[in-house]
C-alpha cells in the first residue's frame, strides 16, 4: 500500500527558512498536499502540487517535487512564531473513482524559536 | 459561516456505549470523508462517501458506520465503544474531479473511559 514518511521534528530560529521533507512510495500519486495543524485545531490546507509540476510558489511557501526520487519538500521563508504547528504531507493516487482518499505522513512538528 | 462543522467538539463516554458524531458542510461538495487521528497525531482515512459509493477502509471495525441523511451531512455512528476508539475524528469534504482539495472540519475529540 501507499506509504508517506516525514521526519517528526524540526526547530528553526525566527526569521530563518524552514524546510520540511516528505517521501512517498506510490508512483501513481497525482496530487500532493501540505496541511498545517495548530494545537487543538483542525487541518488547514496550505498548498498542493500536481504531479506533473516541479515547483510551486505561493508567497512565503515553496513546494518542490522530485518525482523521480518521490520526494516532496515545503520551504517556509522568513519563518515566524505563528508558523509553529504540525505540518502534514499527503498524497492521493490516481483514481477513476469519484472519491480520492488521502494518505498522510506522520506529520512534522515545527518549532520556531525566538 | 463555517464551511465544515462537527458536533460535538468534545465527547467523553464510557466503554460499551453507542455514540454519534455529526458533520455538516455548506460548500456544496458531493464527497465527504471521515478520518481518525490517534494520540501520536497519525491520520488515517476511515470512509469516503458520496451519493454513489461508500468506500470503507478495510481496517475500520464494523462497529463504525457512516450515515448520510442528505448531501450536506455525514454522521459517524459508533457502537460498543472501546478504549482504543479514543482519538480525534475529522470530517472532510471535496468536490469530484480536478485536484479535489479536501477541506477539514475542526475535529471531535473522543475519550472513552
Amino acid at each position: 500500500g501507499e506509504d508517506v514518511e516525514q521526519s517528526l521534528f524540526l526547530s528553526v530560529r525566527e526569521g530563518d527558512s524552514s524546510v520540511i521533507n516528505c517521501t512517498y512510495t506510490d508512483s501513481s500519486s497525482t496530487y500532493l498536499y501540505w496541511y498545517k495543524q495548530e494545537p487543538g485545531a483542525g487541518l488547514q490546507l496550505l498548498t498542493y502540487i500536481f504531479s506533473n509540476m516541479d515547483m510551486k510558489q505561493d508567497q512565503r511557501l515553496t513546494v518542490l517535487l522530485n518525482k523521480k526520487d518521490k520526494h516532496l519538500s515545503l520551504r517556509i521563508a522568513d519563518t515566524q512564531t505563528g508558523d509553529s504547528a504540525i505540518y502534514f504531507c499527503a498524497e492521493t493516487p490516481h483514481s477513476s473513482g469519484s472519491a480520492r482518499q488521502l494518505t498522510f505522513g506522520s506529520g512534522t512538528q515545527l518549532t520556531v524559536l525566538p | 459561516d463555517t464551511a465544515v462543522s462537527q458536533t460535538p467538539k468534545y465527547l467523553v463516554t464510557q466503554m460499551g456505549n453507542d455514540k454519534s458524531i455529526k458533520c455538516e458542510q455548506n460548500l456544496g461538495h458531493d464527497t465527504m470523508y471521515w478520518y481518525k487521528q490517534d494520540s501520536k497525531k497519525f491520520l488515517k482515512i476511515m470512509f469516503s462517501y458520496n451519493n454513489k459509493e461508500l468506500i470503507i477502509n478495510e481496517t475500520v471495525p464494523n462497529r463504525f458506520s457512516p450515515k448520510s441523511p442528505d448531501k450536506a451531512h455525514l454522521n459517524l455512528h459508533i457502537n460498543s465503544l472501546e478504549l482504543g476508539d479514543s482519538a480525534v475524528y475529522f470530517c472532510a469534504t471535496s468536490t469530484s474531479g480536478g485536484e479535489e482539495t479536501q477541506y477539514f472540519g475542526p475535529g471531535t475529540r473522543l475519550l472513552v473511559l
